[in-house]
């Protein structure tokens, strides 16, 4: 089983290019989550799903869009992207039933930089 | 609002010394606390967590963690430390209001000097 992998793993984009980033996940979970990675600011949430076809915002979620069109996928979209938007992108991934339901389970990354 | 806080940026250990990485959390209602490890250029790696029970958590690698509700913290610690425990440590609580996310705190980078 593979887990959670993350496409790409390294980007660099011009302020108002678009790109997508993409979470899969081999592991049957239904909560997805998309976080960000700033240096001295831990990592905070952009988007939550809580299933197929479900999306909701989460503590920074200006600038980006998300869609859960499968079970096994979580797509963060930039529309127009911003130097502000220069992080490292985490997606994570949670069971809701059997053991172990409260932990979380991170994908190995994307670091985007926006020139 | 659920959150976590880690006051040290950075903590200094000789490799065989006993380390601790502090945490203190702010929540409402029963917190469920978790420690995870960032080695560098990776992803979050689970280490252990605390949801109910003993106050004394034991998890992944010889790491273990302290509940303590009276002064609402949640340290990191292990005996002995190692060079290749060198790495990001992150406390984090989890937010029922944000479909179970976790609220990070902003990370301890542990430094383990041979």
């Amino acid at each position: 089983n593979a887990g959670v992998t993350q496409t790409p793993k390294f980007r660099v984009l011009k302020t108002g290019q678009s790109m997508t980033l993409l979470c899969a996940q081999d592991m049957n979970h239904e909560y997805m989550y998309w976080y960000r990675q700033d240096p001295g600011m831990g990592l905070r949430l952009i988007h939550y799903s809580v299933g197929e076809g479900t999306t909701a915002k989460g503590e920074v979620p200006d600038g980006y869009n998300v869609s859960r069109l499968k079970k096994q996928n979580f797509l963060l979209g930039l529309e127009s992207a911003a130097p502000s938007q220069t992080s490292v992108y985490f997606c994570a991934t949670k069971r809701t039933s059997g053991w172990s339901t409260d932990t979380q389970y991170f994908g190995p990354g994307t670091r985007l930089t926006v020139l | 609002a659920q959150s976590v806080a880690q006051p040290e940026d950075q903590v200094n250990v000789a490799e065989g010394n006993p380390l601790t990485v502090k945490c203190t959390y702010s929540v409402s209602g029963n917190p469920y606390l978790f420690w995870y490890v960032q080695y560098p250029n990776r992803g979050l790696q689970f280490l252990l967590k605390y949801i109910t029970g003993d106050n004394l958590v034991k998890g992944s690698y010889g790491f273990e963690a302290e509940f303590n509700k009276s002064q609402t913290s949640f340290h990191l610690k292990k005996p002995s430390a190692l060079v290749s425990d060198s790495a990001l440590y992150f406390c984090a609580v989890r937010d029922i209001n944000s479909g179970y996310a976790l609220n990070f705190g902003k990370g301890t980078s542990l430094l383990v000097t041979p």
